[in-house]
């Protein structure tokens, strides 16, 4: 069972162009989750999927940022006209249906975005 | 709002040395706490985790304790190896699960043979 798939894994975007981030959660997953780690920060939460739902976009910027899991296929985090303090690595994370205490998500490589 | 304040490193530990590292939270309610890790390369992964006041959690020799009156959830290992150097992350999640979690700044751990 293969964990959860980003791609890429490196991204280098000039300043202006789109920016698009892919997330294969594992296999049975229905929840993917989004993090974005900045230099010398932890992670923070972005947003929360479930197939073709947003459950949760408190943690994404207002402008500029989108996201979908769609019916089929990966689930794309957009970076529309990046510019250089979107440079960060983002991390994606995927968790079966459920919301007993045990339920763990599982954390992809991350995609480390760098904007010249 | 949610938060949580880690032991900022980098720590360096000789082989078999005792290891410590501090993690405090602010929070809402009553959190569950984890401890993830990330090696060289690789994505993160749980640790260990307690979800109420008093639980011990342990894994591969690494512990940590609930402790709400200090709001605390310090990682500790009697005798670290080599194979632990990795970034390790505190992190709680008000929703119960391993799923939406308010993450620290993380701890880079190198341990020297």
């Amino acid at each position: 069972n293969a964990g959860v798939m980003q791609n890429p894994r490196h991204l280098v975007r000039r300043r202006g162009q789109e920016a698009r981030l892919r997330c294969s959660p594992m296999k049975g997953h229905s929840h993917v989750y989004w993090y974005r780690q900045l230099p010398e920060e932890g992670l923070k939460f972005m947003v929360y999927l479930q197939k073709e739902n947003i459950i949760d976009e408190s943690g994404m910027p207002k402008e500029r940022f989108s996201a979908e899991f769609p019916k089929e296929g990966p689930s794309i985090l957009r970076i529309q006209q990046v510019v250089r303090g979107d440079s960060a690595a983002y991390f994606c994370a995927s968790s079966p249906a459920g919301t007993g205490v045990n339920t763990e998500a599982f954390f992809g490589q991350g995609t480390r975005l760098t904007v010249v | 709002g949610n938060s949580v304040t880690q032991m900022e490193g980098p720590v360096t530990l000789s082989e078999e040395a005792f290891l410590t590292i501090n993690c405090t939270y602010t929070a809402t309610g009553y959190p569950s706490l984890f401890w993830y890790v990330q090696y060289p390369g690789e994505g993160l992964q749980l640790l260990l985790k307690a979800t109420k006041a008093d639980d011990k959690g342990s894994n591969k020799g690494f512990e940590a304790t609930y402790r709400k009156e200090t709001t605390s959830f310090h990682l500790e290992k009697g005798s670290v190896q080599v194979s632990d150097s990795a970034v390790y992350f505190c992190a709680l999640s008000v929703f119960g699960s391993a799923r939406q979690l308010t993450f620290g700044s993380g701890t880079q751990l190198t341990v020297l043979p």
